[in-house]
């Protein structure tokens, strides 16, 4: 069975700049989430989607969105990038109760 | 509020000696799922355990073992004769359903880098 999948591994952007990141979860899987992870910290829960929707937000502004498409995948919006977006980005996947699978990440580095 | 909270940041070990991570957490329910994973230097987490609040039965899984207290809220990870391939992040969480019934709550501690040395 195929684990959770990002694209891209690495993205460098410039400040001001738009990034993108996607995330594929375990097939089955219908909830996405979105957390990040700047370097030597812990998760930064970002978003959570269910089902085709968008279920909860942490605390991050609004230029951080995304969107979860009918075969669950997922995109993370990032727009106005600042120097401090640069982080690890992670998408986790699971199906009800279960434990969250999570993908390799995407480093995202803004200069 | 921090909801899970691990207090010990960095424990650095050498090689067979055992460690124990603490997981304290913070939950009204009576109904929730608390989980262990591990983050290696190459930042891909992985699932370790989970366990529900009906079951305190404690867990071994080789090297791994695993203690449940509801009485004092914590769910505390040994690692017993660590060895250098141990050397990680290790995050407690907690699962919680939300007020609509679903599952999508879930919350990680800060983390605790266990550092094991030859």
């Amino acid at each position: 069975e195929a684990g959770v999948t990002q694209s891209p591994t690495h993205l460098i952007k410039t400040r001001g700049q738009q990034a993108t990141l996607r995330c594929s979860p375990i097939s089955g899987h219908t909830s996405v989430y979105w957390y990040q992870q700047a370097l030597g910290l812990g998760l930064q829960f970002l978003l959570w989607y269910d089902e085709g929707e968008e279920r909860n937000r942490g605390n991050f502004p609004p230029r951080f969105s995304g969107r979860q498409f009918p075969n669950y995948s997922s995109e993370l919006n990032v727009n106005a990038l600042e120097l401090e977006d640069s982080a690890l980005y992670l998408c986790a996947s699971r199906q009800g109760f279960h434990e969250q699978y999570f993908g390799p990440g995407t480093r995202l580095t803004v200069t | 509020a921090q909801k899970v909270t691990q207090a010990q940041t960095e424990i650095s070990v050498v090689e067979k000696e055992d460690v124990t991570l603490d997981c304290v957490y913070e939950t009204r329910d009576t109904t929730y799922y608390l989980f262990w994973y591990k983050q290696p230097p190459s930042g891909e987490l992985v699932f370790l355990i989970r366990r529900n609040s009906f079951d305190e039965q404690n867990e071994i899984s080789g090297r791994y073992s695993w203690n449940f207290q509801k009485s004092t809220s914590s769910f505390n990870f040994t690692i017993t004769a660590s060895q250098v391939v141990d050397s990680a992040v290790y995050f407690c969480a907690l699962s919680e359903a939300s007020e609509t019934d679903s599952w999508g709550k879930f919350q990680f501690g800060a983390g605790t880098q266990v550092v094991v040395t030859p």
